[in-house]
């Protein structure tokens, strides 16, 4: 089953809100990735954090990898409507293990 | 080809029929990774080769699956006597170097999906 808490489990938005969404674990990872994946897709990456306390943007962007290695979260500020999907965050040592997704609905 | 291509992309199958879902990874790609998607949920590891071994096999689900990458190259999953709960996208990854520490970004295909009727 799946190791990673993700949450919320669905948002839905106005057009230009900001939006925030967190993932923790029991486990440490050594990197932490946020891929979006639209219907009928794979997974597609977002941004990739290898530090512990690394604060990376991706132009709307922000992500943060947790000081205990344990969590992350992703910020999407000024949303628009193709920002619509499903967000997972992933953890990672060997292989990886993914979040149940957040399910983004921006309404215009 | 440019991105890690998977097919079938639609798989119907009958309750105890045998399949075989191929994928091809990104040219020179050592690591390859199977995922399964259920509805609503997030991909569940499979599996890992390295090159041509599977050194992780720990997330298949039953004997039923199997997979192979003889060389190191094109990877197939297999599902013998598939079951109605075997349905769900099946995903493929692959990423250029070794996955000793979890460094590397991983490329996805777009999956097969497969039901079972």
């Amino acid at each position: 089953g799946q190791q990673l808490n993700q949450s919320p489990q669905s948002m839905f938005i106005q057009e230009g809100e900001d939006v925030s969404m967190n993932c923790t674990s029991s486990s440490i990872f050594n990197t932490w990735l946020w891929y979006k994946q639209d219907p009928g897709e794979g997974p597609v990456l977002l941004i990739a954090l290898y530090k512990a306390g690394e604060l990376t943007s991706n132009g709307r962007l922000t992500a943060q990898f947790g000081i205990t290695r344990k969590d992350s979260f992703l910020n999407i500020s000024a949303s628009i409507p193709s920002d619509v999907g499903i967000y997972f965050c992933a953890g990672q040592r060997r292989d990886m293990r993914f979040g149940a997704g957040t399910r983004l609905t921006v309404k215009p | 080809g440019a991105g890690v291509s998977q097919s079938p992309r639609y798989k119907v199958a009958k309750r105890g029929q045998d399949v075989a879902l191929r994928c091809d990874p990104i040219s020179g790609h050592v690591s390859l990774f199977w995922y399964q998607q259920a509805l609503g949920q997030g991909p569940e590891f499979l599996t890992y080769f390295q090159n041509e071994a599977q050194l992780d096999k720990s997330g298949l689900p039953s004997d039923r699956f199997f997979a192979e990458r003889p060389e190191g190259s094109v990877s197939t999953l297999k599902i013998q006597r598939t079951q109605q709960e075997d349905s769900a996208v099946y995903l493929c990854a692959s990423s250029l170097g070794r996955q000793s520490q979890g460094h590397e970004k991983l490329f996805f295909g777009s999956g097969t999906q497969l039901s079972v009727l």
